[in-house]
């Protein structure tokens, strides 16, 4: 069973390429979500989905694109990388309902923008 | 808008003293309350979370928090901490209510380090 999982783990690009972070999970969870983990902010969602085809903006969406073709699968590209996008980035999944709405988060890909 | 607040950047605690980690939480409507724990180059692991009923809420590894609604806050606690509970802890809320999108809003996180 795995889980949630994201790759690559660790990953080095230089500013203005184009960068894409894998995130998959088993589980047919209806909700998905991007994060990013700065020291002193916690973690920021950058971007969810309720569903295949449907996405949304979280709180710091700006120069990162989602797609979401498939449940189990939810890319997040960095279109232009900048230096401020270095950072930990966390998926996680969820479904809802009223006694369920945890989220399950995947290890996490430290992107080191130079 | 929703937020939490975590006063303390690092808690330090004996080994087998009670240890207390503080949040507290603004929302406009009833909050789904949660904890998650972080441990070096880790994801984040759930530990309890608070949605309706009993104030007191008991998770993973004996931690419990207790939801007190008059002073918005959901601290997590442990009645004698190990070494082992060494990590980084996250409080979460989200607002119940349909419709809603689901995002949780998280504190920045307390550094919990227990000393042999």
């Amino acid at each position: 069973d795995a889980g949630i999982t994201q790759s690559p783990r660790y990953k080095i690009t230089e500013t203005g390429r184009q960068v894409t972070l894998m995130c998959h999970q088993t589980w047919s969870h209806s909700y998905m979500f991007w994060y990013r983990q700065d020291l002193g902010h916690g973690l920021r969602l950058i971007y969810y989905s309720a569903a295949a085809d449907i996405t949304d903006k979280g709180e710091v969406p700006d120069g990162y694109v989602v797609s979401r073709s498939k449940t189990e699968n939810f890319p997040l590209t960095l279109e232009s990388a900048t230096r401020s996008q270095t950072s930990v980035y966390f998926c996680a999944s969820s479904e809802p309902g009223e006694y369920q709405e945890t989220q399950y988060f995947g290890p996490g890909t430290r992107l080191l923008v130079l | 808008a929703q937020s939490v607040a975590q006063p303390e950047d690092q808690v330090n605690v004996a080994e087998g003293n009670p240890l207390t980690v503080k949040c507290t939480y603004s929302v406009s409507g009833n909050p789904y309350l949660f904890w998650y724990v972080q441990y070096p180059n880790r994801g984040l692991q759930f530990l309890l979370k608070y949605i309706t009923g009993d104030n007191l809420v008991k998770g993973s590894y004996g931690f419990e928090a207790e939801f007190n609604k008059s002073q918005t806050s959901f601290h997590l606690k442990k009645p004698s901490a190990l070494v082992s509970d060494s990590a980084l802890y996250f409080c979460a809320v989200r607002v119940l209510a349909s419709g809603s999108a689901r995002q949780l809003t998280f504190g920045s996180g307390t550094q919990l380090t227990v000393l042999p």
